[in-house]
């Protein structure tokens, strides 16, 4: 089974720090997802990554950053953390650019105070 | 207005059929899909259909796809409370690798 792990379940970050989100996919899948899931939003794509070292903006990229230094390894950072963004993460993996193909990891859930 | 529309919320009573109902606006949609997401939890692929196609079953699934309305529905036949989750529409444009999502339905089965 695929299996794709999110460093945190639950993470509580004060306003100002600097936040790494980390998620790792065990089936050498080439494209990598960052959402974000809000309440009443459904899913919102911030970044994602369809190879090592490539990123792309997603629809709300403002005050993220993301990297894929390793083939299995996908990063969210948060420079400065503020409270709206304050939300569950949630990654993807998939081996295809079909959306058929994806596997999510369990979530982090980010409480910024 | 939305790309991608759900009704928020649905009751059903256990071994009742539910049915899920979803409208996009993109005619150009290539696949559309329904994934579960229960809580805690991320989301699980449930099934898609191509734009192609009517309908799709899969055991107690039912997806129907009306193309000239831009519906989409999944029916659950003898809905159990293990079935309670929310579950999100999701739709891929021709050309494109991004999908839309819809807000997601939570379904509550009672007994």
């Amino acid at each position: 089974d695929v299996k794709v792990t999110q460093s945190s379940r639950y993470l509580v970050k004060r306003t100002g720090e600097k936040v790494f989100l980390e998620c790792v996919q065990d089936m050498d899948h080439e494209n990598m997802f960052w959402y974000r899931q809000d309440p009443g939003l459904g899913l919102r794509l911030i970044y994602f990554s369809y190879d090592v070292k490539m990123k792309e903006k997603g629809d709300i990229p403002e005050g993220y950053s993301v990297s894929r230094e390793k083939k299995e390894r996908f990063s969210l950072i948060l420079e400065s953390a503020s409270t709206n963004q304050t939300s569950m993460y949630l990654c993807a993996s998939s081996l295809d650019r079909g959306l058929e193909t994806q596997y999510f990891g369990p979530g982090t859930r980010l409480l910024v105070l | 207005g939305e790309d991608v529309e759900q009704s928020l919320f649905l009751s059903v009573r256990e071994g009742d059929s539910s049915v899920i109902n979803c409208t996009y606006t993109d005619s150009s949609s290539t696949y559309l899909y329904w994934y579960k997401q229960e809580p805690g939890a991320g989301l699980q692929l449930l099934t898609y259909i191509f734009s192609n196609m009517d309908m799709k079953q899969d055991q107690r699934l039912t997806v129907l796809l009306n193309k000239k309305d831009k519906h989409l529905s999944l029916r659950i036949a003898d809905t159990q409370t293990g079935d309670s989750a929310i579950y999100f529409c999701a739709e891929i444009r021709r050309g494109s690798y991004i999908p839309t999502f819809g807000r997601g339905t939570s379904l509550i089965v009672h007994p």
